[in-house]
């Protein structure tokens, strides 16, 4: 079964490094997002991208992040200058289509740890 | 604003029973989607049922079936002949038309005992 596959699975870095975690969405899928857990907490929507431009995005989606598809195949997350409270699980999703009930596939997450 | 809420942190059910797991939802709409997702230790979430809200036939996939009750805002998932793999977290999630973001409610840990 086509899966989403993300790296690293876990990646540690010092506050205000930049951090990049990577994604490959399901080949023939047209929608990629990102979302988040922060441990112990929900799970809440970070941004949906589509055409090669962001769609929707959330609050927390501020300046420090963006996110690209640099080659066609990898959806990319990047933090620019983490801080404490961006270590979390992020998980990225892709889904064929928007409308309906569109079901989302999802990864098995990156850990992102900030000291 | 919308809000998914799921009362029971944690739930456990003896293998073979059946187990209904807690969902409610706040929404002004009147069409949207909802969702569980089941998210097992190796933490890829999984896709269990899903229900489109103008259908009053509640969703059911094999062992999994929902009880939606959309006066209620209620969005119960009813887990029969429970099995061991069931064990996981269980997110509820619920999705405006017109829109990317699903909202996720806090989880339910199913527990399942031999």
């Amino acid at each position: 079964e086509p899966e989403v596959t993300q790296t690293p699975s876990h990646q540690v870095t010092q506050m205000g490094q930049e951090v990049i975690l990577r994604c490959v969405p399901i080949s023939n899928h047209l929608y990629f997002y990102w979302y988040r857990q922060i441990l112990g907490q929900k799970v809440e929507f970070l941004v949906s991208f589509y055409n090669n431009e962001i769609s929707e995005k959330s609050e927390i989606f501020d300046d420090q992040f963006s996110v690209e598809r640099p080659d066609g195949s990898n959806f990319t997350l990047k933090i620019r200058s983490t801080k404490l409270e961006d270590s979390a699980m992020y998980f990225c999703a892709s889904s064929a289509s928007r409308s309906g009930a569109n079901v989302l596939t999802f990864g098995a997450g990156s850990r992102l740890t900030v000291l | 604003a919308q809000t998914v809420t799921q009362s029971q942190p944690e739930m456990s059910v003896q293998e073979a029973e059946t187990v209904t797991l807690s969902c409610t939802y706040d929404t002004s709409e009147s069409d949207y989607y909802l969702f569980w997702y089941k998210q097992p230790p190796s933490r890829q979430m999984i896709l269990v049922i899903r229900q489109e809200a103008y259908k009053q036939q509640n969703a059911t996939e094999n062992r999994f079936s929902v009880n939606f009750q959309k006066a209620a805002k209620s969005f119960s998932l009813k887990i029969s002949d429970s099995q061991l793999g069931d064990a996981a977290m269980y997110f509820c999630a619920y999705r405006e038309i017109n829109t990317d973001k699903l909202i996720f409610g806090t989880g339910t840990r199913l527990q399942v005992f031999p």
